[in-house]
């Protein structure tokens, strides 16, 4: 089955603990994304990769870290995390140029941060 | 000013009813429009792109009006199954690979 997964699904942690958000999807797509949703703000996109080794900032980046090493992963990973990164985490994948394409997105990892 | 502004709703509709929503964006290049559905807190999935020319699916009517700079979504004979929040997303001209999502618009269905 065609599918994003994101673990875990729930995490709450405290504030200082280094913590990784795994992503990984099936259908061998090239671009990759990831976005936060908050209420009254929608989702807002954090980092975007376009291939393995390319990645990008999106529109709130700070306090957050990616990387992609193989095609099919892209872990988030938030290395001093604050309460102001508690949020619902969204992971998404689209074949070819982003734009164009539907993205698929994993089922969301809420995180809270205390 | 926020790129893609949606009204948040809740548009409460009887079943069967036709119900619209607009959404509004700020940055006269953009370039692809879509719009995506999220059932409580899941997952959003693309509902529909939106073409320039207007685009029909089913009971689903998108359209595009670059001049006053927003997107509609008209849904006609609303079913119960249509509750949902409705994104907006909108990509700009300069980076096909930057998305930004209205905050959405609550519709409940109602019997």
């Amino acid at each position: 089955e065609a599918q994003v997964t994101q673990n875990p699904r729930y995490l709450i942690t405290v504030t200082g603990k280094k913590l990784t958000v795994t992503c990984s999807q099936n259908m061998n797509h090239e671009y990759m994304s990831w976005y936060r949703q908050d209420p009254g703000l929608g989702l807002r996109q954090i980092y975007y990769s376009m291939n393995v080794e390319v990645t990008d900032k999106g529109d709130v980046p700070e306090g957050y870290k990616v990387s992609r090493k193989e095609k099919r992963n892209f872990p988030l990973i938030l290395e001093s995390p604050s309460p102001n990164q508690t949020s619902l985490y969204f992971c998404a994948s689209s074949s070819g140029l982003a734009g164009g394409n539907e993205q698929f997105f994993g089922p969301g990892t809420r995180l809270t941060v205390l | 000013r926020k790129e893609v502004e949606q009204d948040p709703g809740p548009f409460n509709v009887p079943e069967g009813a036709t119900v619209a929503f607009n959404c509004t964006y700020s940055n006269s290049a953009s370039q692809s429009f879509f719009w995506y559905r999220q059932d409580c807190r899941k997952e959003p999935k693309l509902l529909m792109s939106v073409y320039s020319s207007g685009n029909e699916d089913g009971r689903f009517t998108a359209q595009l009006n670059r001049a006053s700079q927003y997107i509609s979504l008209l849904i006609r004979d609303s079913k119960l199954s249509d509750s949902a929040t409705y994104l907006c997303v909108v990509i700009p001209i300069y980076n096909f690979n930057k998305f930004y999502f209205g905050s959405g618009t609550k519709l409940n269905v109602k019997p």
